[in-house]
């Protein structure tokens, strides 16, 4: 079965610290991880994939296949990050649909 | 482009009354995907079209919860009799069939209340 854990309900950090969302994952083979966001009053939409290997808005996260960890991190937070990140995975077969992570607010305090 | 609508953004219901949700997916968006939030929890998936078709019907919670996607357009997820626990946000999201670059887009989702 696939399963997708993100530890952390609320994490709350000040602008311009550094910021780490944990997110493990259990799947058996190669998934696809990807983060979600939702912003107040604002849809869920896709943050960042790991095959994109990109940053987006300043955060990065690495597939760590050792771990089984996807953790999105950014070096300083800004104040218009706080919102609600989800992390999300996907097998290359199979079921097609995303399992979801039960989510991680970020608040960014001034 | 419209992005994917869903209507009612919010509906309040009693139990064992009917509610009937409607998502319009962006067109030429062959994957269509329901999914479900209850109050702090994970976002679940429901069940997955392509185009007309169910694909994967098995996040379904039970036989109270059918969904139609009559013409491989807009979709339908009803409930019949609502339960109190069946209170939530239903999302929908749509994707193209595009190796490699599947990303799903969201709608807005449907809060459902039931007392």
């Amino acid at each position: 079965a696939q399963r997708v854990t993100q530890p952390e309900k609320l994490l709350s950090v000040f602008k311009g610290a550094p910021v780490e969302l944990k997110c493990n994952y259990s799947y058996s083979g190669s998934p696809e991880l990807f983060w979600y966001v939702q912003y107040s009053r604002q849809r869920l939409q896709l943050l960042l994939r790991h095959i994109s290997r990109e940053s987006i808005k300043g955060f990065t996260a690495d597939l760590n296949k050792g771990e089984t960890s996807f953790h999105l991190k950014k070096p300083f937070a800004q104040e218009e990050d706080s919102a609600m990140y989800y992390c999300a995975l996907r097998g290359y077969t199979g079921r097609r649909a995303l399992t979801f992570g039960s989510g991680t607010r970020l608040q960014v305090q001034p | 482009e419209a992005g994917v609508t869903q209507f009612p953004s919010h509906s309040v219901i009693e139990k064992g009354q009917t509610v009937t949700l409607r998502c319009d997916p962006i067109s030429g968006h062959d994957n269509l995907y329901w999914y479900r939030r209850v109050m702090g929890k994970e976002i679940k998936f429901l069940l997955h079209f392509v185009k007309e078709s169910k694909q994967d019907e098995s996040g379904m919670p039970n036989n109270r919860f059918l969904a139609e996607r009559t013409g491989g357009t807009y979709s339908t997820l009803k409930v019949q009799p609502a339960e109190l626990e069946d209170s939530g946000v239903y999302f929908c999201a749509s994707s193209q069939e595009i190796p490699g670059a599947n990303v799903l887009t969201f709608g807005a989702g449907s809060r459902l209340t039931v007392l």
